[in-house]
């Protein structure tokens, strides 16, 4: 079965500052990946997506993430943080071939201090 | 446009009524999906609706119900819920898959349910 892990609960980071969100994924075959990004008592807003190609991929907000195979890893940055940026991050795994079933990690809470 | 909207934003509802929330989108996506949110939780998926048929139920009660009755409507229908039904409930859609297209998918703003 597929799994997501995101080892960081919650995150401060200070604005301007560098951001790094950790993901590792469980997966057999080649995963689906995905980062959505939720601010309080709202949707979920897709930043970016792997499918297969170019294992950097550049979404909105200024976010990029790399997909590292060997460290079944799919890791989220921005150069630059700003106020806001602040809201509960997921990295998702969704199955091969349909996506239709995603796999969510637990969530990481991104606190910008001013 | 990428678009989902869920109607209503907050429902509050006693434990004998019925009532339903509705989700529509009109992105051409012909997969639908109900999942539902607790608070610091992570979405837990519960429908899935392809070509409006039902693909995948998460083995959810049956007081929820949900109805596709076209590839842009997805309801769900709630009767007998129990207080701890109380969550966001989101609504998401996608191209179906095996077409051949990127199937991401995109979520509503959601429905926040209390069940009193």
């Amino acid at each position: 079965a597929q799994s997501v892990t995101q080892p960081d609960i919650h995150i401060t980071v200070s604005e301007g500052a560098s951001l790094e969100l950790r993901c590792n994924y469980s997966y057999g075959a080649t995963p689906y990946l995905f980062w959505y990004v939720q601010s309080p008592g709202q949707g979920l807003q897709l930043l970016l997506k792997y499918f297969s190609g170019d294992t950097l991929v550049q979404g909105i907000k200024g976010f990029e993430a790399e997909f590292k195979r060997s460290q079944s890893s799919f890791n989220l940055r921005k150069p630059s943080v700003h106020w806001s940026d602040a809201a509960e991050y997921f990295c998702a795994v969704g199955e091969g071939g349909t996506a239709s079933k995603l796999t969510f990690g637990t969530g990481t809470r991104l606190q910008v201090t001013l | 446009d990428t678009e989902v909207t869920q109607t209503p934003k907050h429902l509050v509802m006693g434990m004998t009524n019925k009532k339903s929330l509705k989700c529509e989108q009109h992105m051409g996506h012909r997969a639908m999906y109900w999942y539902k949110q607790k608070a610091k939780k992570p979405p837990e998926l519960m429908f899935v609706y392809s070509y409006e048929k039902l693909s995948i139920n998460e083995s959810v009660p049956s007081r929820f119900s949900p109805e596709c009755p076209n590839s842009s409507l997805l309801n769900l229908h709630l009767h007998a819920l129990q207080p701890e039904d109380s969550a966001l409930y989101l609504c998401a859609s996608s191209q179906a898959p095996g077409t051949g297209l990127s199937y991401e998918q995109y979520f509503g703003p959601g429905t926040r349910l209390t069940v009193t």
